[in-house]
Order: C-alpha cells, then structure tokens, then sequence
C-alpha cells in the first residue's frame, strides 16, 4: 500500500542554520504530496504542497520539489528561526491522506 | 469559519468509563478523518468518512471504538469501554469536496484523552 517515510528526528540546529528534512514515498498512481507542520499543543496545519511532478511548493522560507524519479519531497529552509521549532510531517493523498512519523525540530537561539 | 471545532480539549477518565470525542467539520467539507497521536506510534489514520459514509475503518483499534456522523457536518468517536492503553491525542480533520487528490486536510486542535 502507499506510505511515507521520512527522517527520523529529533534534529537540533542553530539559529540562521540550513535545514534539510527527507522524505521519501510509495504510492501506486500519482499522488500529491504535502507538508505539515505542528506547534505545540496544537493541531497540523499545512505548510505547503505539490500536486505534480517537478512542482515546487513553498511557504514560510520553507520549499519542497515533488521528484518523481527519486520519489522523493524534501522539505528544506536556508535559514531557520527559533520560531521554526515544531514537528513537521511529510503526507501523500491519493484515496485517502497518508502521513510519515514526523520529525521534531528544535532551533536553539 | 471558525475552522474545524473538537470538544472536549481535555478528558480525564476512569478505566472503563465511556468516552465521547465530538468534531464539527468545516462547512462545506464533505470528508471527514479521525486521527490518534502517540509518541509510540505517531499519527495513525483510525476512521475516515465520505458523504457521511465510513470509507475506510481498518485503522480502527478495535471493537470497543466506534464512529459515526449523524449529519454532514459532525461526528463522534466514541470508546466504550476506555482502556490506559486509549490515552492520546485525537484529532479530527475535514477536507472540502473535489478532487480529492489535490485537497488538504484541515485539522482540529484535538482532544488529549487521559485514562486513569
């Protein structure tokens, strides 16, 4: 069945650091992919999506390409912020919303 | 809109006792998705709906859970009897009609189950 797997946390960076988070996927078809991020006693919300290949979604500083060939939607930001500090989760949808494990990140100042 | 509303926030509860989590969807959403979140197995999918129909609920621990949307833009989960082993955080979430490839999911800010 389709799944997401995506890096293990929890990852510690300093403030102004580069952030590369991976994700991989299995899906029969041609799913869209997503990224969701989740604060503190909070619920998901969404960070951003693509629904095709080569298709770059972007939000906050925040960018994923959806690789096809590598099955893969990366989420990357050049430069984080205290205020970056969350769980981020990697999701495909194609019948229904399927999520990876998450991964948690902390930013120190 | 409010977005999507989950009562209660918290609930503590005896072993045994009957839990009731409520959500009210977005309106206008037609999809509906019960999640459970623990630092064991992360986010797991337990139940979704379509058009007030279960689609899918192998995700569903067992028989002592249960779901329902009496109307389109509510449900309950429902666990009877409650177990220590229920403790999480459940969230609901809603997703608008249409392609449903290209559609988010719209999450509530949960329900943090505590059973004692």
């Amino acid at each position: 069945g389709d799944s997401v797997t995506q890096m293990e946390g929890p990852v510690t960076l300093s403030e102004e650091a580069c952030l590369t988070i991976n994700c991989t996927y299995t899906a029969t078809g041609y799913p869209s992919l997503f990224w969701y991020v989740q604060y503190p006693g909070e619920g998901l919300q969404l960070l951003l999506k693509a629904t095709k290949a080569d298709d770059k979604g972007s939000n906050k500083g925040f960018e994923a390409t959806y690789r096809k060939e590598t099955t893969s939607f990366h989420l990357e930001k050049g430069s984080v912020q205290v205020s970056d500090s969350a769980v981020y989760f990697c999701a495909l949808s194609s019948s229904k919303i399927i999520f990876g494990s998450g991964t948690r990140l902390s930013i120190r100042p | 809109d409010a977005g999507v509303i989950q009562s209660p926030r918290h609930e503590v509860t005896e072993m045994g006792q009957e839990v009731t989590l409520r959500c009210k969807l977005i309106s206008g959403h037609n999809s509906l998705f019960w999640y459970r979140q623990t630092m064991m197995r992360g986010l797991e999918l337990l139940i979704y709906f379509n058009n007030n129909v279960p689609i899918d609920d192998s995700g569903m621990p067992e028989d002592r859970f249960s779901a329902k949307m009496p109307n389109a833009s509510f449900s309950t989960l429902k666990i009877q009897p409650s177990e220590p082993r229920d403790s999480a955080v459940y969230f609901c979430a809603s997703s608008p009609s249409g392609n449903r490839r290209n559609t988010e999911a719209f999450f509530g800010q949960g329900t943090r189950l505590t059973v004692v």
